[in-house]
């Protein structure tokens, strides 16, 4: 069974400064991969996905991902965060697109002026 | 355009009760996913409809659950007889195709269980 692991459960950044949150999965092959973002009271939204081709996937708000097959990995990255990006940050794979997706466990995000 | 939707927002019940949980997704999408957070967990699916048809039911936790897409649209989670334990924000999802695309979530239902 797939699994994704997010080691990090909160994290305190200053504002302007770069950022990097973890994901690692276990699946048998090269899953579909997932960021999505969870801000207080909203639903989650995509910041980016990997289905194949380029490791690295740019997404929206200024994020970005890399796909690293030998270390089972996707972290996401951001050179540098804005107050607005404070909120709880979930990484999910799937065996295949539109199929049902397994989550981390997330890791909360705080802004620091 | 209008995204996923979902009502009621916040539902309070008793030990018990019986409650159901609205969602409609986009128009014209076709795969329909609901899943279920847990305070300070990440989602954890429950069931898969394409169009009306249930594809996926396995994430249901007891047969207390139940949910339905009679129209292919509109979703309705059903949970009869509440207990504590299945007090969590309750997520829809669609996606327009088959295969391939990204799912959009809907703001969730908070229900709590006293």
């Amino acid at each position: 069974a797939q699994s994704v692991t997010q080691p990090d459960i909160h994290i305190t950044v200053s504002e302007g400064a770069s950022l990097e949150l973890r994901c690692n999965y276990s699946y048998g092959a090269t899953p579909y991969l997932f960021w999505y973002v969870q801000s207080p009271g909203q639903g989650l939204q995509l910041l980016l996905k990997y289905f194949s081709g380029d490791t690295l996937v740019q997404g929206i708000k200024g994020f970005e991902a890399e796909f690293k097959r030998s270390q089972s990995s996707f972290n996401l990255r951001k050179p540098s965060v804005h107050w607005s990006d404070a909120a709880e940050y979930f990484c999910a794979v799937a065996p295949g697109g539109n199929e049902k997706l397994t989550f981390g466990t997330g890791t909360r995000l705080t802004i620091i002026p | 355009g209008a995204g996923v939707s979902q009502s009621p927002r916040y539902k309070v019940a008793k030990r018990g009760q019986d409650v159901a949980l609205r969602c409609d997704p986009i128009s014209g999408h076709v795969s329909l996913f609901w899943y279920q957070q847990a305070l300070g967990q990440g989602p954890e699916f429950l069931t898969y409809f394409q169009n009306e048809a249930q594809l996926d039911k396995s994430g249901l936790p007891s047969d207390r659950f139940f949910a339905e897409r009679p129209e292919g649209s509109v979703s309705t989670l059903k949970i009869q007889r509440t207990q504590q334990e299945d007090s969590a924000v309750y997520l829809c999802a669609s996606s327009p195709i088959d295969r391939g695309d990204t799912q959009y979530f809907g703001p969730g239902t908070r229900l709590t269980v006293l």
